[in-house]
């Protein structure tokens, strides 16, 4: 049964900074990775999604990665903003298999 | 272009009640997911419908019960409500899979919020 793991589970850095955010995964036989957003209460805005056959996806200040050998993902966010503050969750995909999720990890980014 | 709708947007039931939750599916989409989203954990897969019918479930007891109409929306039925039925409840539509590729992609609502007194 594939299991999703996000570490840390909550995260607070200042403006400007630099961050990472990991995605793990049990199962490496995967469709694809994606990258949710969510605020509070809300549903969930796709962020970024890496196909098996890929390495990485970039969107603006977003780079996410993916090593299917190793059961991993990470999500790059470059000179982070106050309005990056939310939940991101990683969610995976196995052929006709629903999407397994992560629990997410819960970012604040100080001003 | 209207993405998935969903209603209503927040209820408070009792123990025991039921509810029904409603999506409408984004233009162009024929399957409908829906996921329970408990505070603080990541959505589970309730089940999914396809062509009016379930196609996929996940470990839900038979409490929860849904249907597709023929315009592709869709209802979320919830009987006899515990407290633990408390969630953010999320549909999710996708074009269907006409390929083993696995590129579909999930367009979610805003989620229906349901606590349960």
């Amino acid at each position: 049964k594939q299991e999703v793991t996000q570490i840390p589970a909550a995260l607070s850095v200042p403006e400007g900074e630099n961050l990472v955010l990991n995605c793990s995964f049990t199962d490496s036989a995967i469709y694809n990775l994606q990258w949710f957003r969510q605020d509070p209460g809300k549903g969930l805005t796709s962020l970024l999604l890496i196909q098996s056959s890929q390495r990485e996806q970039t969107s603006g200040r977003l780079n996410a990665s993916l090593d299917k050998s190793s059961g991993r993902s990470t999500l790059y966010i470059a000179a982070s903003q106050p309005g990056d503050s939310a939940t991101y969750l990683c969610a995976v995909k196995e052929g006709n298999t629903p999407l397994v999720f992560g629990k997410g990890t819960r970012l604040s980014v100080i001003a | 272009d209207a993405g998935v709708t969903q209603s209503p947007t927040h209820l408070i039931k009792t123990r025991g009640q039921q509810v029904t939750l409603r999506c409408s599916p984004k233009s162009g989409h024929d399957t409908v997911s829906w996921y329970q989203q408990a505070l603080g954990q990541g959505p589970q897969f309730i089940f999914q419908y396809y062509e009016e019918e379930e196609r996929q479930r996940g470990n839900f007891p038979d409490r929860f019960s849904g249907h597709q109409f023929p315009n592709y929306s869709s209802e979320l039925n919830v009987n006899a409500l515990l407290l633990g039925d408390s969630a953010l409840y999320l549909c999710a539509s996708s074009p269907e899979l006409r390929s083993s590729s696995g590129a579909n992609v999930l367009t979610f609502g805003a989620g229906s919020r349901l606590t349960v007194l």
